[in-house]
């Protein structure tokens, strides 16, 4: 069955410590995206990748980093640098850049011990 | 601004009508979009509108679009326990960066069936 693939569902930070979320679908979609959702908020994008080996900035960058070197994975990695962590992690994808229609995967749980 | 506006709360009673409202600011927006999350879910696309439309229906579901008054509302029909959810408007970021996957959501409003 084709989806996208987030994990961990819950991961722990600890200070000053960098990590990472995976995200892998075999939609064979062009273009992906990570977006952060805080309780009672509406959902913030990070980043995003319109074509393997390119990403773009999304609204809340600053503390976190990407990759794309693979058309089905799209990891994102929260920095110490991103002093606020704690939030639900929500991966995306469409099947080219032009579509707005997004499938989303299950989401990651980030939180700080 | 870039706001969609939505109501945080709605509860009802099973099998009454659910009415969701949103309103949405980019008038050139090409379709808009209802999203539905389940607890420590994601979110799965419900339904969608074209924006030369003016009602959308599917099954229990129905979209309603005015777009003189940028209002976009979702009505499920025969309300169920399992209706429960959040749901997300969403509408098209114009002019980001070339990507129309860019959505601008609101911040979703909690739908509370009781039996």
């Amino acid at each position: 069955d084709g989806g996208i693939t987030q994990s961990p569902k819950y991961l722990f930070r600890k200070e000053g410590q960098n990590v990472t979320l995976s995200c892998e679908q075999n939609l064979n979609h062009d273009a992906m995206y990570w977006y952060r959702q805080d309780p009672g908020q509406g959902l913030r994008l990070i980043y995003y990748s319109q074509i393997v080996n390119d990403f773009q900035k999304g609204d809340i960058a600053e503390g976190y980093s990407v990759s794309r070197e693979k058309k089905e994975s799209f990891p994102l990695t929260v920095t110490s640098a991103q002093k606020n962590p704690t939030a639900f992690y929500l991966c995306a994808s469409t099947d080219s850049p032009t579509n707005e229609k997004l499938f989303f995967g299950s989401g990651t749980q980030l939180s700080v011990l | 601004g870039e706001d969609v506006e939505q109501s945080l709360f709605l509860s009802v009673r099973e099998g009454d009508s659910s009415v969701i409202n949103c309103t949405y600011t980019d008038s050139s927006s090409t379709y808009l979009y209802w999203y539905k999350q389940e607890p420590g879910a994601g979110l799965q696309l419900l339904t969608y509108i074209f924006s030369n439309m003016d009602m959308k229906q599917d099954q229990r579901l129905t979209v309603l679009l005015n777009k003189k008054d940028k209002h976009l509302s979702l009505r499920i029909a025969d309300t169920q326990t399992g209706d429960s959810a959040i749901y997300f408007c969403a509408e098209s970021k114009r002019n980001y960066g070339g990507s129309q996957g860019n959505l601008i959501f609101g911040k979703g409003t909690k739908l509370s069936v009781k039996p």
